[in-house]
């Protein structure tokens, strides 16, 4: 167990339709990151906050968005989507942003767009 | 700009052999690296890192990795692998000045009995 909780493990829902995926990071750990994990695309990095900043920004589409509350917990929003969001989405966390800061990852949330 | 490569989409070995999974980066100045282990339907766990040091890392359940300057190589072995090391395998790279990992496509090891 990595400390990191994700919610939530699966999820089916419809094209156009949006979802909020919810993240508690380790205790400790200001940095929380969002990937998503599909056959085609491998592992991709979406978003990164620290201490409630975004911090980074990687290959996260206009439909999505995400924050970092005053509690460090992140939420990851997903809107009017599409079969191609069909994927595992992880959070992860990490003590700070240091390049040599062990990043951890939660479960994953299974998002199945039908 | 950082990257990894993983030339291997599969690797087969019996057990108690060793194994050895290949990885190759790229990256400004001096390179961070991570290994990680994906088990079917379950998240990514982490297994060893280098920073800086002994070229030899050790890390959980009996691995570790070697690092190659000169190669750019991060090669994460075990001397004597077991039917459960069956996984996923991620390497990871982060320079120094990248907020975050950049992951290889990832290498499926399979250990047969």
């Amino acid at each position: 167990d990595s400390g990191v909780t994700q919610t939530p493990k699966h999820l089916i829902t419809a094209t156009g339709q949006r979802v909020t995926l919810r993240c508690s990071p380790r205790s400790g750990d200001l940095s929380v990151y969002w990937y998503q994990q599909s056959l085609d695309q491998g592992l991709q990095f979406l978003i990164q906050y620290y201490n409630g900043e975004e911090r980074a920004k990687g290959n996260i589409l206009e439909r999505f968005s995400a924050q970092q509350f005053p509690d460090l917990h992140s939420e990851l929003n997903l809107s009017s989507l599409e079969l191609g969001d069909s994927a595992l989405y992880f959070c992860a966390s990490s003590v700070g942003t240091l390049a040599g800061n062990t990043i951890y990852f939660g479960e994953g949330s299974w998002l199945t767009v039908v | 700009a950082q990257s990894v490569a993983q030339p291997e989409d599969q690797v087969n070995v019996a057990e108690g052999n060793p194994l050895t999974v290949k990885c190759t980066y790229s990256v400004s100045g001096n390179p961070y690296l991570f290994w990680y282990v994906q088990y079917p339907n379950r998240g990514l766990q982490f297994l060893l890192k280098y920073i800086t040091g002994d070229n030899l890392v050790k890390g959980s359940y009996g691995f570790e990795a070697e690092f190659n300057k000169s190669q750019t190589s991060f090669h994460l072995k075990k001397p004597s692998a077991l039917v459960s090391d069956s996984a996923l395998y991620f390497c990871a790279v982060r320079g120094r000045g990248y907020s975050t990992l950049t992951f290889g496509k990832g290498t499926m090891l399979l250990v047969s009995p």
